[in-house]
């Protein structure tokens, strides 16, 4: 079975460009969590689907940022506009129904010129 | 909301000794606790999961228990060899949130 799959793997982008990241969890996982990690702040939970419904994104850092999960199969974090501050490893991990395991993606290095 | 803390931030030590990290959390409603280890540069990496009703879980040289009364949790790392150096993350709860982590360094 496949792992969690982000895109793009690294993304260079200017201050001001819109950033799409891309997330496709385990088939069968009903929850799906964005996570942001930084040196200084350590893997700050963003947001968390369970069954394609938004739950908390209460650490969503402001209106830069959104998060949709069209589907079972698709979610993105978007970040409109960038800002060097944005620098990051944006991490994406689903969840296993049945044991609670969760499983992660290999992760987005964003860099925000 | 839970509070997670890892106790120590980092730790050295030399190879071979017996060690132990913590993981303390407010909320003993955690619903599972995993432990995973990142390397630098690296993603994350499962060690063990400890599902709510379970007292510990061991895999090779590891063991994780957990005590939801006192609010905490414990890896158990034995023999520890230099290929154990990263950094040690814990996550729970039903919003998975992570500690801060414990950076360990193995001195050969």
């Amino acid at each position: 079975d496949a792992g969690v799959i982000q895109s793009p793997r690294h993304e260079v982008t200017e201050m001001g460009q819109e950033v799409t990241l891309r997330c496709k969890p385990i088939s069968g996982h009903n929850s799906l969590f964005w996570y942001r990690q930084t040196m200084m702040r350590g893997l700050e939970l963003l947001i968390y689907f369970n069954n394609n419904v938004p739950i908390d994104d209460s650490g969503m850092p402001e209106d830069r940022f959104s998060a949709k999960m069209p589907n079972a199969s698709f979610s993105t974090l978007k970040i409109q506009p960038s800002e060097p501050r944005d620098s990051a490893v944006y991490f994406c991990a689903s969840r296993k129904r049945e044991t609670g395991e969760l499983f992660f993606g290999e992760g987005s290095r964003l860099t925000v010129l | 909301k839970q509070e997670v803390t890892q106790i120590p931030a980092a730790l050295s030590v030399p190879e071979g000794e017996n060690l132990v990290l913590n993981c303390s959390f407010t909320d003993s409603a955690i619903y599972n606790l995993q432990w995973f280890r990142q390397d630098p540069g690296k993603g994350l990496t499962s060690l063990l999961l400890i599902q709510s009703s379970q007292r510990e879980q061991t895999s090779g040289r590891l063991n994780a228990s957990l005590d939801k009364s006192s609010g905490r949790s414990t890896l158990y790392i034995a023999a520890s060899q230099p290929g154990d150096s990263a950094t040690y993350l814990c996550v729970l709860g039903e919003d998975m949130r992570f500690g801060a982590g414990t950076r360990l360094t193995v001195k050969p």
